[in-house]
């Protein structure tokens, strides 16, 4: 596909357990970011790839939240021990620019939902 | 801290008249202003960009403009489409040693028909 790709587009967890969710970004993206939106808010910057190297990891809530990214590809962020708080939709973009007008292309995003 | 403020969650207008949706920024540093679309169970998608040396964009019924002096920007879509109810993010971008894009809380636009 053409488009950034995100897997599962739901998931449902129970508090606690450990959570992986999956973004493909387009082919020769370098530049990958993951951001978050929780009911009723805005675009909440996570974390920000450049290649395999995450320069920014600034917005990451708390220490539960890790993201990595192979090959100048697939990104994988995790949240380990999920509270309730962390129920939002997850949503990964990327980008060929590195300055200027930094169009971002969205994936669909993953619902998170954490009983 | 938010640095990129919607200040209307949401905004209703009648088929073929003028949408304005406006956004508040907070830093300076600025140099690119963006608008993105949403629909429901979609990421947003671009729709049109601004940057801060020019004070108005357009781009068929799409026109951005931009008050620097005020830190503000508008999104003027007319006429205004059915097609067009969706959640309108503002968003800025500043370079850090990459453009950090940093979002509003969004507004919803329905387009009455």
């Amino acid at each position: 596909g053409a488009g950034v790709s995100q897997s599962p587009s739901n998931k449902v967890t129970e508090k606690g357990k450990d959570v992986e969710l999956r973004c493909d970004p387009i082919s020769g993206h370098t530049a990958l970011y993951w951001y978050r939106q929780s009911l009723g808010q805005g675009l909440e910057f996570l974390i920000y790839f450049q290649g395999n190297s995450a320069p920014d990891k600034s917005g990451l809530p708390s220490d539960r939240f890790s993201a990595e990214r192979t090959g100048g590809s697939v990104s994988t962020l995790t949240i380990q021990r999920t509270q309730q708080e962390d129920s939002a939709v997850y949503l990964c973009a990327s980008s060929l620019a590195l300055t200027g007008a930094a169009e971002l292309f969205f994936g669909s995003g993953t619902q998170l939902s954490v009983l | 801290d938010q640095q990129v403020k919607q200040n209307s969650p949401s905004l209703s207008v009648q088929e073929g008249r003028i949408s304005i949706l406006n956004c508040d920024y907070t830093n300076s540093m600025f140099d690119y202003f963006l608008w993105y679309k949403k629909y429901p169970a979609e990421g947003p998608t671009f729709l049109i960009s601004i940057s801060s040396i020019k004070d108005k964009n357009e781009d068929g019924r799409f026109t951005v403009f931009l008050n620097k002096s005020a830190k503000h920007l508008s999104l003027h879509i007319v006429p205004s489409q059915p097609g067009d109810s969706a959640v309108y993010f503002c968003a800025a971008s500043a370079y850090r040693g990459y453009q950090k894009v940093t979002f509003g809380t969004g507004t919803k636009l329905q387009v009455i028909p």
